[in-house]
């Protein structure tokens, strides 16, 4: 079955540090991989997609990932963080015969200043 | 350009009641989906509905039942509440309904049973 493992359930940064949060999946076909950010009270934002091509995917507010098929991993990253940056990040691949994604339990991220 | 609408954005409910939450979706968009967010975990699949066809199902009980209008909007209703209903719903809409057509998700309505 499809599912998705976010490893870090909170992680904090400094200000200005870079950032990778993990995102692990298990997918027998080629997947199709997102990555949502939610911000308290908020629905879910996407911030960026693989669906297939150059495995290095940019996304919004300067975030970017990276697929990784023998690794099975899409992890996110972004060079300097910024305080408000600070919000629930969660990956998702596309599960196919439903039409749905199914989601990892998210990394709750944390900006020191 | 509106996006996904939700209402209500909060609800108090009781044991054993039944609730009906409302979506509107982004202009243009013909599917819906309905996600449950528990509290410290990832949004789990709820339903997905395509001109007014439901195209999907996940793993919740008969209690928990959808519609889609003409308009493409939609209702979620969830009879017989429990505490364990208690959580962050969440609707999405997208263009396609099949395929990987990025979810456009509503801020959601934020159910409590009491």
């Amino acid at each position: 079955a499809q599912s998705v493992t976010q490893p870090d359930i909170h992680i904090t940064v400094s200000e200005g540090a870079s950032l990778e949060l993990r995102c692990n999946y298990s997918y027998g076909a080629t997947p199709y991989l997102f990555w949502y950010v939610q911000s308290p009270g908020q629905g879910l934002q996407l911030l960026l997609k693989y669906f297939s091509g150059d495995t290095l995917v940019q996304g919004i507010k300067g975030f970017e990932a990276e697929f990784k098929r023998s690794q099975s991993s899409f992890n996110l990253r972004k060079p300097s963080v910024h305080w408000s940056d600070a919000a629930e990040y969660f990956c998702a691949v596309y599960g196919g015969s439903q039409g749905n994604l199914i989601f990892g339990k998210g990394t709750k991220l944390s900006v020191k200043p | 350009d509106a996006g996904v609408t939700q209402s209500p954005t909060h609800l108090i409910k009781t044991r054993g009641q039944q609730v009906t939450l409302r979506c509107s979706p982004i202009s243009g968009h013909k599917s819906v989906s309905w996600y449950q967010q528990v509290l410290g975990q990832g949004p789990q699949f709820i339903f997905q509905y395509y001109e007014k066809e439901e195209r999907g199902r996940g793993n919740f009980p008969d209690r928990f039942s959808a519609r889609q209008f003409p308009n493409y909007s939609s209702e979620l209703n969830v009879n017989a509440l429990l505490l364990g209903d208690s959580a962050l719903y969440l609707c999405a809409s997208s263009l396609h309904d099949r395929g990987p057509s990025p979810l456009h998700f509503g801020n959601g309505t934020r159910l409590t049973v009491t």
